[in-house]
C-alpha cells in the first residue's frame, strides 16, 4: 500500500511568487493534516481536513496560505505571494480516524520550500 | 492551547549506551503521547506511543514513561546503535471530542547522534 506522498520534494522560489504543494494521503484516509517545520523548530500544525471539509484551520499563518481538498482525495497548499519567512519543510499526514483513537498519523516525506 | 517542551535539543552517545529524551506538556486534558523518528530526507515515523491510562510502555529497545501528575513523558532507548541516529520528536494531543481533535502539538525535536 502506498504511503502519504508529497510533491515536489523541494521547491526554490523567489519572494512574491506563488507555489503550490500537493499531498496524496493514504487511500481511504478521511483525515488529512498539514504541518510545517520552520528553521529547525518544532513541527507546527497548520490545518486539518475531514474529507473535503476544513475541520480546523487555526494554525494557518495568514491569508497568503490557501488549502484545498476538492473531492476529499488529494490536497493542495498554495502560498501566494510567498515571503522569506515561509521557508521551511511542509509535512502532510493522514489518518483513517482522528489521531489518538487507536491509530497513528502517517506522514509524508515533506516538501522543503526555500523562498529567496 | 497545548505547549510541549522537549530536551535536550542535541544528544550524543556512544554505541551501546542508553539515551533519554524528556518532554513536558501543559494541557492536562492531553491523553495521547506519540514519539516520532525522522531520518534524513524522510518524514516523521511513529516509533512508540502511550495513552494517559498507562504509565509505561516498552517495545524491544525503546520505552516510554508517562507521569500525568507532573505532566511529563520520556523516551528511553537502550543499547543504542548507529542507525538510531535521527531527529526525535515528542507530541501530545487530546482524544476526539475536544477542540484539539486530532491535532498534534510537537516538541522542538532532539538530534540524536550515536557514535560507533
Amino acid at each position: 500500500e502506498a504511503g502519504v506522498t508529497q510533491f515536489p520534494s523541494h521547491s526554490v522560489i523567489e519572494k512574491g511568487q506563488t507555489v503550490t504543494l500537493r499531498c496524496d494521503p493514504i487511500s481511504g484516509h478521511d483525515n488529512l493534516y498539514w504541518y510545517r517545520r520552520v528553521m529547525g523548530k518544532e513541527i507546527k500544525f497548520l490545518l486539518h481536513f475531514v474529507k473535503e471539509s476544513k475541520q480546523d484551520e487555526s494554525g494557518m499563518p495568514n491569508n497568503r496560505f490557501l488549502a484545498e481538498r476538492t473531492g476529499g482525495t488529494y490536497s493542495t497548499l498554495k502560498v501566494q505571494p510567498a515571503e522569506l519567512e515561509d521557508s521551511g519543510v511542509y509535512f502532510c499526514a493522514s489518518t483513517p480516524v482522528a489521531v489518538g483513537l487507536n491509530t497513528e498519523a502517517f506522514f509524508g516525506q515533506g516538501t522543503r520550500l526555500t523562498v529567496v | 492551547g497545548e505547549n510541549v517542551e522537549q530536551h535536550p535539543s542535541t544528544l550524543s552517545v556512544q554505541e551501546g549506551d542508553s539515551a533519554v529524551i524528556k518532554c513536558t506538556y501543559s494541557d492536562s486534558a492531553s491523553n495521547y503521547f506519540p514519539w516520532y523518528k525522522q531520518e534524513l530526507g524522510k518524514g516523521p515515523q511513529l516509533i512508540i506511543d502511550i495513552r494517559s491510562n498507562v504509565g509505561e510502555k516498552k517495545d524491544q529497545r525503546i520505552a516510554v514513561t508517562l507521569n500525568k501528575t507532573a505532566k511529563h513523558f520520556s523516551l528511553h532507548i537502550t543499547e543504542t546503535q548507529p542507525e538510531d541516529s535521527a531527529v526525535y520528536f515528542c507530541a501530545a494531543t487530546r482524544h476526539a471530542g475536544g477542540t484539539s481533535y486530532g491535532k498534534l502539538t510537537f516538541g522542538q525535536g532532539t538530534i540524536l547522534t550515536v557514535h560507533p
